[in-house]
């Protein structure tokens, strides 16, 4: 079955700094890999997706992915936080019925002031 | 702005009352999710549905709780008798199937269930 890890249950960085939220999947076939968000009491967000082609996807608020096939994995990245992104962070995969996605445990990002 | 509504977003009941959750897809996806999340288990696929029509419904207790799809634009989520351990946040999401392939899926705001 698909499946995703996010090893981290929460990552700390400063505002202004390179940010990080790593995901790493497990998949038979093609992976098609999403990022969502969750703002506090709000439902989760589509950030952006991979499905073919480039391996640095560029999504919404100025996030982006890095798809690495030999290393399996496809973390988030920012390059400079804002305290707004302070979050819950869930990495995603197609499921091989391709119908649903299967989401990984989630990471809270904080950003500090 | 086409967005995923759900009714109520905050729910309080007692124990062993009936409770329905109510759920507009955005118009023109024919694919309908039902989530439930919870500190503890986190994010749970439940239930969904494609053109109407119930897929998988594996992860809803199925002594209680049922999922139905009246029309294209009302998904309902019912919970009877509802128990302190259903209380969670409730999401329903929509997402348009292309070639059996679902993409992206959009979420609700979330029904905050409380039983006591």
């Amino acid at each position: 079955a698909q499946s995703v890890a996010q090893p981290e249950d929460q990552v700390k960085v400063a505002e202004g700094n390179p940010l990080t939220v790593k995901c790493t999947y497990s998949v038979s076939g093609n992976p098609y890999l999403f990022w969502y968000v969750q703002y506090p009491n709000r439902g989760l967000q589509f950030l952006l997706k991979y499905i073919t082609g480039d391996n640095l996807v560029k999504g919404s608020y100025g996030f982006e992915a890095e798809f690495n096939k030999s290393q399996t994995s496809f973390h988030l990245k920012k390059p400079s936080a804002l305290v707004s992104d302070s979050a819950l962070y869930f990495c995603a995969v197609r499921d091989t019925g391709f119908q649903k996605l299967v989401f990984g445990t989630g990471t809270r990002l904080l950003v500090s002031p | 702005d086409a967005r995923v509504t759900q009714t109520p977003r905050h729910k309080v009941t007692e124990m062993g009352q009936e409770v329905t959750m109510r759920c507009q897809p955005i118009l023109g996806h024919n694919t309908v999710f039902w989530y439930r999340q919870t500190m503890m288990q986190g994010l749970e696929l439940l239930a969904y549905f494609r053109n109407r029509a119930p897929l998988d419904d594996s992860g809803m207790p199925k002594d209680r709780f049922s999922a139905e799809m009246p029309d294209a634009t009302l998904a309902t989520l019912k919970i009877q008798p509802s128990e302190p351990r259903d209380s969670a946040v409730y999401f329903c999401a929509s997402g348009l199937v292309i070639r059996d392939t679902t993409y992206e899926q959009y979420f609700g705001p979330g029904t905050r269930l409380t039983v006591t």
